[in-house]
């Protein structure tokens, strides 16, 4: 079984202070793990993802996250929030084998204030 | 490169008609395609995963006869809502992967039943 947590439903930062966007999860085997922003009314676009290469994994845009085992955590940071920064953010994890298994977090709403 | 595309982006339509969604994906070919729906403010819900030649795997409480899901080829899968009704209006998306559990999002598309 596998589970996804996102710690904050809402966050709200000020413009160009640092954003960081908690994700725990629970699998029993390695995952993948992926952060995917939604702006209203689109599609989803792929910020990032873990796939047991380095744990510092570097997105576009800015964003990174760090894959910490001994916490299970895959927080997403930014330095420097930036208005357009302001969307919807999900974390998932997967596992696959002869099946994908794909979880998603609920979603945290990052809002942005000038 | 990795564009997904859903067609069409809108629909309304009236209950007991069947609308059919298409995904394609564009600059790749896809092995697995996924279905999801997702309610306003709500986290994506998975609703089905279909690899290209084969039969979709559907997610606990979705129903099979309702959503008829079909993966003819590697760029195309479609989602078909059959006898649609009021409580199916909701946000359909898609994506596509390739075998590396990274899935590339569709825009989206929005059902209005009425």
């Amino acid at each position: 079984a596998q589970s996804v947590t996102q710690l904050d439903s809402h966050v709200s930062v000020s413009e160009g202070t640092p954003v960081l966007l908690r994700c725990n999860y629970s699998s029993s085997y390695s995952p993948s793990l992926f952060w995917y922003v939604q702006h209203p009314n689109k599609g989803l676009q792929l910020l990032l993802k873990y796939t047991s290469a380095a744990t510092l994994v570097k997105g576009i845009n800015g964003f990174e996250a760090e894959f910490k085992k001994s916490e299970t955590s895959f927080h997403l940071t930014k330095p420097s929030a930036h208005m357009s920064d302001a969307a919807e953010y999900f974390c998932v994890v997967t596992l696959s084998g002869g099946y994908q298994k794909v979880t998603f977090g609920i979603g945290t709403k990052l809002q942005v204030i000038p | 490169g990795a564009v997904v595309s859903q067609h069409p982006s809108w629909v309304i339509c009236k209950s007991g008609t069947s609308v059919k969604i298409e995904c394609r994906s564009l600059d790749f070919q896809a092995t697995t395609m996924f279905w999801y729906r997702q309610f306003p403010k709500q986290s994506l819900m998975l609703m089905a995963t279909s690899n290209e030649g084969s039969k979709a795997t559907y997610e606990q409480g979705v129903e099979k006869d309702k959503f008829l899901i079909n993966h003819a080829s590697l760029t195309l899968s479609t989602l078909t809502v059959t006898s649609a009704h009021p409580e199916d209006s909701s946000f359909y998306i898609c994506s596509a992967s390739f075998g590396q559990e990274t899935q590339y999002f569709g825009p989206g598309t929005r059902l209005l039943v009425l």
